[in-house]
């Protein structure tokens, strides 16, 4: 089963307000990705973070990785309309294959 | 180029039947993975090529679930007497090299539906 818990399941949003997802992991990452997936489609690759305590901007998405490497944050601000899809963050345990679990996914709806 | 690719996109299969699921990935990407992802649930990790070599196969969920990749290019995932709990979609992802410091481009998935 899944070792990488995330939460909330759902976030439904006024457009314009702050977004955050949480993502917890049961044993220390190599490494964290986020995904998102738009109803329908396929993940798509967002960020990669490596480095305890680290912090990667893209433009309004804010991405954290714990000091111990157990857990990750997606904060988006001022959501938009197209922010739209299920974010997921996947956490990569063994270091040297790229096998990634993933959590159940946040799926973010923004009304207009 | 072009990106990962699969077919068929959509495949429906009487219980009981077998079925093949193709991946084209990104040229010249050594790592292959094949992911399960059922109705409002992340992906899950079935199995991992490196070229040719099938590393992991940890997350294949029965011995009726069988994927190969020969020539270290396309793969596929083979499901023999599918079941109505085979019903998912199944992604594949490639990436360029081995190990974990690069990013999986994932195909649009073929979605199965065992009636």
């Amino acid at each position: 089963g899944q070792q990488v818990m995330q939460i909330p399941q759902y976030q439904h949003v006024q457009e314009g307000e702050d977004f955050t997802t949480y993502c917890n992991s049961s044993t220390t990452l190599s490494n964290i990705q986020w995904y998102k997936q738009r109803p329908g489609g396929h993940p798509v690759f967002l960020i990669q973070l490596v480095k305890s305590g680290e912090v990667k901007k893209q433009k309004r998405l804010t991405f954290q990785f714990g000091e111990a490497k157990k857990n990750s944050s997606l904060h988006i601000t001022a959501t938009q309309t197209t922010d739209v899809g299920t974010y997921f963050c996947a956490g990569d345990r063994s270091g040297n294959t790229g096998k990634l679990i993933f959590g159940q996914g946040t799926t973010l709806q923004v009304k207009p | 180029g072009a990106g990962v690719s699969q077919s068929p996109r959509y495949k429906v299969a009487k219980r009981g039947q077998d079925v093949a699921l193709r991946c084209d990935p990104i040229s010249g990407h050594v790592s292959l993975f094949w992911y399960q992802q059922a109705l409002g649930q992340g992906p899950e990790f079935l199995t991992y090529f490196q070229n040719e070599a099938q590393l992991d196969k940890s997350g294949l969920p029965s011995d009726r679930f069988f994927a190969e990749r020969p020539e270290g290019s396309v793969s596929t995932l083979k499901i023999q007497r599918t079941q109505q709990e085979d019903s998912a979609v199944y992604l594949c992802a490639s990436s360029l090299g081995p190990g974990d410091s690069d990013t999986q481009y994932f195909g649009p998935g073929t979605r199965l539906t065992v009636l």
